[in-house]
């Protein structure tokens, strides 16, 4: 069973629509939560953390349930730029992270 | 602020060689660094810890005969493929996180990556 697990999907979806990735960790001890985006042939950068009280940055909402050991990514009015892959991650115990192999999101016109 | 700075972004070796990536933290000390590979469609796996002025910490299954990780300075860490092959071409990415900033809130950083292809 992988650590983090997440849809690969491609979510093919169009502009203006709202999509919502979920993703789940196996680690009880994970300590820390964050969604990353990666481009094609890039490096990932940090989208948000993600705390048990939800948090919202613009058009993006992140939630976190320890009990069911899942967290969630809901994108609002989606715009052309959001095609990407999103990254679950879980930070664990000595500061390492465990990566989802991502969630594919394209937006169309 | 906390910038990461990876050299080079691709490299073309031959079978056999080695090839030394360059990981640079350019406005914070980093006593600590990860280093990552990451094939095609798969997520990215730690491959190592990188510590300033000690010995890595490799995951298992990493060889740390052929993958060397030097952590020299607090601002660079160096990982060298020794005697690659092609099964080794991936994308390799470091990473760190400045420790004056919170993780909860800022995560970690990422280098730009070193897309390696041996031939």
């Amino acid at each position: 069973r992988k650590e983090v697990e997440q849809d690969p999907g491609p979510f093919n979806v169009p502009e203006g629509a709202t999509v919502a990735f979920n993703c789940t960790y196996s680690n009880s001890a994970s300590q820390s939560f964050f969604w990353y985006r990666q481009d094609c042939r890039k490096e990932p950068k940090l989208l948000m953390s993600v705390y048990s009280s939800g948090n919202e940055d613009g058009r993006f909402t992140a939630q976190l349930n320890r009990a069911s050991q899942y967290i969630s990514l809901l994108i609002r009015d989606s715009k052309l730029s959001d095609s990407a892959t999103y990254l679950c991650v879980a930070g664990e115990y000595g500061n390492k992270l465990v990566f989802g192999a991502g969630t594919i999101l394209r937006v169309k016109s | 602020g906390a910038v990461v700075s990876q050299h080079p972004s691709w490299v073309i070796c031959k079978s056999g060689t080695s090839v030394k990536i360059e990981c640079r933290s350019l406005d914070f000390q980093a006593t600590t660094m990860f280093w990552y590979r990451q094939f095609p469609k798969q997520s990215l796996m730690l491959m190592a810890t990188s510590n300033e002025g000690s010995k890595a910490t490799y995951e298992q299954g990493v060889e740390k005969d052929k993958f060397l990780i030097n952590h020299a300075s607090l601002t660079l860490s160096t990982l060298t493929v020794t005697s690659a092959h092609p099964e080794d071409s991936s994308f390799y990415i470091c990473s760190a996180r400045d420790p004056l900033r919170e993780l909860g809130d800022y995560g970690y950083t990422f280098g730009s990556g070193t897309r390696l292809t041996v031939v």
